[in-house]
């Protein structure tokens, strides 16, 4: 079975924090995602990588960067949290076009 | 912009009853995915649709795909409490580099 590990399920954070949100998969897949879901808006793409080092912005980068150091792992960070980035964070990683998903990191922005 | 349309959102049902999910999208795509979460879960793929005409189907769902029509069914026969959950579908840009979801459809099947 295919894993993704996403290292925290909640996190609380203050405004104006730095946080990480690290996530692992098991499966040598190439492409991985974050993902932020909000109710009545599905899930909104911020960044995805299609190999190590390489990262494309999704359609809501902004106030987020990523890291993808080694092929398994993804990173996504908040540069300096706010409010508004109190959310559902997912972390995917896919084969063929089927998307595998971690079990999503709650964070809340204080 | 692509944009993904599931209607309803909010779907209370009687067990033993069928119903269907239906999602609309804008642009021309061929694949399209559906996904069930459980409250507090993760996603979880249902089924994976790759072509104008493709219908899978798994124990009470069933999922089809009209890439003419920009649509793609979930069918539910004979609803249980089980199927509740929140379902979305997903239309696939970029051969699996870029999926846009719906906003999602909350079931809820009532015995």
């Amino acid at each position: 079975d295919v894993k993704v590990t996403q290292s925290s399920r909640y996190l609380v954070k203050r405004t104006g924090e730095k946080v990480f949100l690290e996530c692992v998969q098991d499966m040598d897949h190439e492409n991985m995602f974050w993902y932020r879901q909000d109710p009545g808006l599905g899930l909104r793409l911020i960044y995805f990588s299609y190999d190590v080092k390489m990262k494309e912005k999704g359609d809501i980068p902004e106030g987020y960067s990523v890291s993808r150091e080694k092929k398994e792992r993804f990173s996504l960070i908040l540069e300096s949290a706010s409010t508004n980035q109190t959310s559902m964070y997912l972390c995917a990683s896919s084969f063929y076009g089927e998307l595998f998903f971690g079990e999503g990191s709650r964070l809340t922005v204080l | 912009e692509l944009k993904v349309e599931q209607n309803p959102l909010f779907l209370s049902m009687q067990e033993g009853k069928n119903y269907t999910i239906y999602c609309n999208y804008s642009t021309t795509s061929d694949r399209l995915y559906w996904y069930r979460q459980d409250p507090g879960k993760s996603l979880e793929s249902l089924f994976v649709l790759l072509s104008n005409g493709a219908v899978k189907q798994e124990g009470r769902l069933m999922a089809s795909l009209d890439t003419k029509a920009r649509l793609s069914t979930l069918h539910i026969t004979a609803a249980v409490h089980d199927l509740s959950a929140t379902y979305f579908c997903a239309v696939d840009l970029e051969y699996g580099n870029k999926l846009v979801f719906g906003a999602g459809t909350i079931l809820r099947v009532k015995s």
